[in-house]
């Protein structure tokens, strides 16, 4: 069992750009989210799904976009890279959003030029 | 708006002492709440939940309560370890089952 795979670990993008941050899970879970990680900040979410085609908006959605076309997957878009977006992201999953614990990946450090 | 604070940003204690963490909640009432540990350059792990109708709840030498009249629940280490040292993180989901965090307490146990 793999758990949660995000790639890539590293990232380096100039303001402007896009690109996607990947988040596969093989555990069957229903509820996948993201995360955001600052300094002083603590975990912020982003996005989160409750099921395949589901998804909805955490407390810091803006630049942002997901989707969640099969239960493996639940990839972070964005659009047009801010040096605000840089930061540590970590995607999580759950059995369902009730009273379950999150598995988190190993986290993916953007950084935005 | 719902509000997660765990105090003291950074905690240090004497290894054999017992390490005690707060996590207070505001403007909801979850019906559970969960501690997670995070080691630097990693993603948060699992640590313990606990239940509203659960004054507490222990794991090997982890104890955790949940004072829902507070809003507030306890995390304790007893005779902490070196290898305890981490940063510890409360989340009570709020109403619509959507995982929030607090902003963690470091906990440095000294040899």
């Amino acid at each position: 069992n793999a758990g949660v795979t995000q790639t890539p670990k590293f990232q380096v993008l100039k303001t402007g750009q896009s690109m996607t941050l990947q988040c596969a899970q093989d555990m069957n879970h229903e509820y996948m989210s993201w995360y955001r990680q600052d300094p002083g900040m603590g975990l912020r979410l982003i996005h989160y799904s409750v099921g395949a085609g589901i998804t909805d908006q955490g407390e810091v959605p803006n630049g942002y976009n997901v989707s969640r076309s099969t239960t493996e997957d639940f990839p972070l878009r964005l659009l047009s890279a801010a040096p605000s977006q840089t930061s540590v992201y970590f995607c999580a999953s759950s059995y369902s959003s009730r009273a379950n614990v999150l598995t988190f990946g190993a986290g993916s450090r953007l950084t935005v030029l | 708006s719902q509000k997660i604070e765990q105090n003291s940003e950074a905690l240090n204690i004497q290894e054999g002492k017992t390490a005690t963490l707060t996590c207070n909640y505001t403007n909801y009432s979850p019906a559970y709440l969960q501690w997670y540990r995070q080691d630097p350059g990693r993603g948060p792990v699992f640590l313990l939940l606990i239940r509203e109708n659960e004054k507490e709840k222990r794991k090997e030498r982890l104890k955790v309560t949940f004072d829902t009249t507070l809003k507030q629940s306890l995390f304790h280490i007893t005779a902490s370890q070196p290898a305890d040292s981490a940063t510890y993180l409360c989340a009570p989901p709020n109403t619509g089952n959507q995982f929030y965090f607090g902003t963690g307490t470091s906990l440095t146990v000294i040899p």
